[in-house]
């Protein structure tokens, strides 16, 4: 299994960008790289996933590094419902559909 | 409308009791899951079904028993609950099991 490293912790200011980056070094070639969110008191939601191109969607984007190895979440405009842990998760290949979540970032927002 | 439900939202109950968990999706998925979140906030899966077959069954204890009556419904039943059973439950759901997953509110399990 692929090994993620995130921050603890981030703090952003609303209205403002977040870059939240993850380290997956040991990602294998045909892992996606996947990102979920939970918020306070609510199951994880799905945030976004991309393979080797930087990927958008309405939510945030993703820009993955040449190499694989690292990845970075962007939160274009945060806002305070934005608060919330994100993980990074390279997704095994094949279709078990096992997702391995590590401890994440715990990302405040300011008002 | 809610998408993937469970219930019930709050379970106290004592030790060596027996319970169980229900959860339904109404996204027309094939893939359901179990995971369990301790008090330190780990995340971790114990169980997949896929068209009603079991596809992941981590280590988990023998008491943690799925049953899948149909592709809808994913349930989970506990014998002789243990102390250490207190965590919140969550199942989820994704069309196939390499597709994104799509998260309950939670089960919050206290066993006193």
């Amino acid at each position: 299994d692929a090994k993620t490293t995130q921050p603890n912790s981030m703090e952003s200011n609303e209205e403002e960008p977040v870059h939240l980056p993850c380290n997956h070094s040991t990602i294998s070639g045909t892992d996606y790289i996947h990102w979920y969110r939970q918020l306070p008191s609510q199951g994880p939601e799905y945030v976004i996933h991309g393979l080797t191109s930087n990927v958008n969607n309405r939510m945030a984007s993703l820009a993955i590094a040449e190499d694989r190895k690292s990845s970075t979440l962007i939160l274009h405009r945060a806002t305070l419902r934005d608060a919330a842990v994100y993980y990074c998760i390279p997704r095994i290949s094949g279709n078990t559909g096992k997702l391995i979540f590590g401890q994440g970032t715990t990302l405040q927002v300011k008002p | 409308d809610t998408a993937v439900s469970q219930t019930p939202k709050y379970l106290v109950t004592q030790m060596g009791n027996d319970k169980s968990i229900k959860c339904e999706q109404n996204l027309g998925h094939d893939t359901m899951y179990w995971y369990k979140q301790d008090s330190k906030k780990f995340l971790k899966i114990m169980f997949s079904y896929n068209n009603k077959e079991l596809i992941i069954n981590e280590t988990v204890p023998n008491r943690f028993s799925p049953k899948s009556p149909d592709k809808a419904h994913l349930n989970l039943h506990i014998n002789s609950l243990e102390l250490g059973d207190s965590a919140v439950y969550f199942c989820a759901s994704s069309q196939m099991p390499s597709y994104e997953q799509y998260f309950g509110p939670g089960t919050r399990l206290t066993v006193t």
